[in-house]
């Protein structure tokens, strides 16, 4: 099973851009790597995914390297609620599929 | 709703005591997941459903945890004769074509305190 390794926290100055960083060094060809984000007494929030290229949405930026074993969720502007844990997530498909969340990066913004 | 919507929001119950947690996806969504969530811990996943069949109960940690969702829609998490080791956030999700390429949308889960 494709397992990921994340740092466990991380600070970010308010108006900075937070990189988040993922290791996934297991990762099989047709799995998509994901981010979430869980904001205390919350369910989490999709962010983005992507599966070879790098993909851009209004939340965040994914960047993922060629031989895909690793990738960096970038948020570019980093606002105090951007505070939550971000999960990096590698998708398991064998006829079902299931995320495996791990335990995540804590991201404080600090003002 | 909108979105994934889960019920109670909180239960505390004695333990042995059974309990049943609701979860209405959104609506027309194929798939929906339940993970179980420990207090500073990822989400871990439980079973799996597409439409009303139980594709994957591999993640459920004893015979007396029981997942249903017999139309297809909402679905029911059952635990019998809880114990304190159970208690946890229980978080539902739901997509749309139960596709690897989409994204969960997740309720705010229930809080289950067994005491």
């Amino acid at each position: 099973d494709a397992k990921t390794t994340q740092p466990t926290s991380m600070d970010c100055a308010e108006g900075r851009a937070a990189n988040l960083p993922c290791n996934h060094s297991t990762i099989s060809g047709n799995e998509y790597v994901y981010w979430y984000r869980q904001i205390h007494s919350q369910g989490p929030q999709y962010i983005i995914h992507g599966l070879k290229n790098n993909e851009t949405n209004e939340m965040a930026s994914l960047i993922i390297t060629e031989d895909r074993k690793s990738s960096t969720l970038i948020l570019p502007h980093a606002t105090l609620r951007d505070t939550a844990v971000y999960y990096c997530i590698v998708v398991l498909t064998s006829g079902t599929y299931k995320y495996i969340f791990g335990t995540g990066t804590r991201l404080k913004v600090l003002a | 709703g909108a979105g994934v919507s889960q019920s109670p929001r909180y239960k505390v119950a004695k333990r042995g005591q059974d309990v049943a947690l609701r979860c209405d996806p959104i609506s027309g969504h194929v798939s929906l997941f339940w993970y179980q969530q420990a207090l500073g811990q990822g989400p871990e996943f439980l079973t799996y459903f597409q439409n009303e069949a139980q594709l994957d109960k591999s993640g459920l940690p004893s015979d007396r945890f029981f997942a249903e969702r017999p139309e297809g829609s909402v679905s029911t998490l059952k635990i019998q004769r809880t114990q304190q080791e159970d208690s946890a956030v229980y978080l539902c999700a739901s997509s749309f074509a139960g596709s690897t390429n989409e994204k969960l949308f997740f309720g705010s889960g229930t809080q289950l305190s067994v005491l």
